[in-house]
């Protein structure tokens, strides 16, 4: 089974429009990290925004926040008034238990920014 | 500013080659990660290393091994290189304490067996 799920393989958005990407999680830790990364067409992976277990608040990063449900083990990634720019390959990660340190990705979600 | 830096881009190799993909990080970090990358797959973790000689199986090690004599180097090698093994190889470190630290990236090395 998979432990990080990514439903979508390609979403499009309207230039400065919001856009959700989806992302759910199987655990049966409690501590665990959530992440995601960018990628662009030139292949860097940039990391974007984490969101621990046990923080009360969802995380932001300037145009990016990250909506938390624990209970729906879901950590979907915000991006606000999207830019030509964003257009990637977006994919989620987790890193599960205390003192882990081996991320498990998804398998990504290609966003196409349209002017 | 940090770095992780593959030896290599693009990369072209011949079958039953034996193929060595270098990763250095200047970071200290005690992990290191290969990754390999397939449209519609995600990332699939090959093997990581949390110290120095010290290595562990991923999801999909056949096919490869790998050596950590230096903290800050990581090789992926590829035995004898298949044609099934053309992908993109991403390799990463990280921290082994700081449980909220991200995995920092090399720029991926694409490779293809011809």
């Amino acid at each position: 089974a998979q432990k990080i799920t990514q439903t979508q393989p390609g979403m499009f958005v309207q230039e400065k429009e919001a856009v959700t990407l989806d992302c759910t999680y199987d655990t049966s830790d409690q501590s665990y990290g959530l992440f995601w990364y960018k990628q662009p067409s030139s292949g860097e992976m940039i990391f974007l925004i984490y969101q621990g277990s046990y923080d009360e608040q969802n995380a932001t990063e300037g145009r990016y926040s990250l909506n938390f449900q624990k209970a729906r083990k879901s950590a979907n990634l915000v991006i606000s008034a999207s830019q030509l720019g964003d257009s990637a390959m977006y994919f989620c990660a987790m890193r599960e238990g205390r003192g882990s340190y081996i991320p498990t990705f998804g398998r990504g979600t290609s966003l196409i920014v349209h002017p | 500013d940090v770095k992780v830096t593959q030896s290599s881009r693009y990369l072209v190799k011949r079958t039953g080659e034996k193929v060595f993909l270098e990763c250095v990080q200047d970071m200290d970090h005690e992990n290191m990660f290969w990754y390999r990358q397939d449209p519609g797959l995600g990332l699939r973790l090959i093997y990581f290393s949390y110290d120095v000689k010290m290595k562990e199986k991923g999801d999909i090690p056949e096919g490869y091994s790998v050596s950590r004599e230096k903290k800050e180097r990581f090789s992926l090698i590829l035995e004898s290189a298949s044609t099934n093994q053309t992908s993109m190889y991403l390799c990463a470190s990280s921290p082994r304490t700081v449980p909220r630290t991200e995995a920092f990236f090399g720029q991926g090395t694409r490779l293809t067996v011809v």
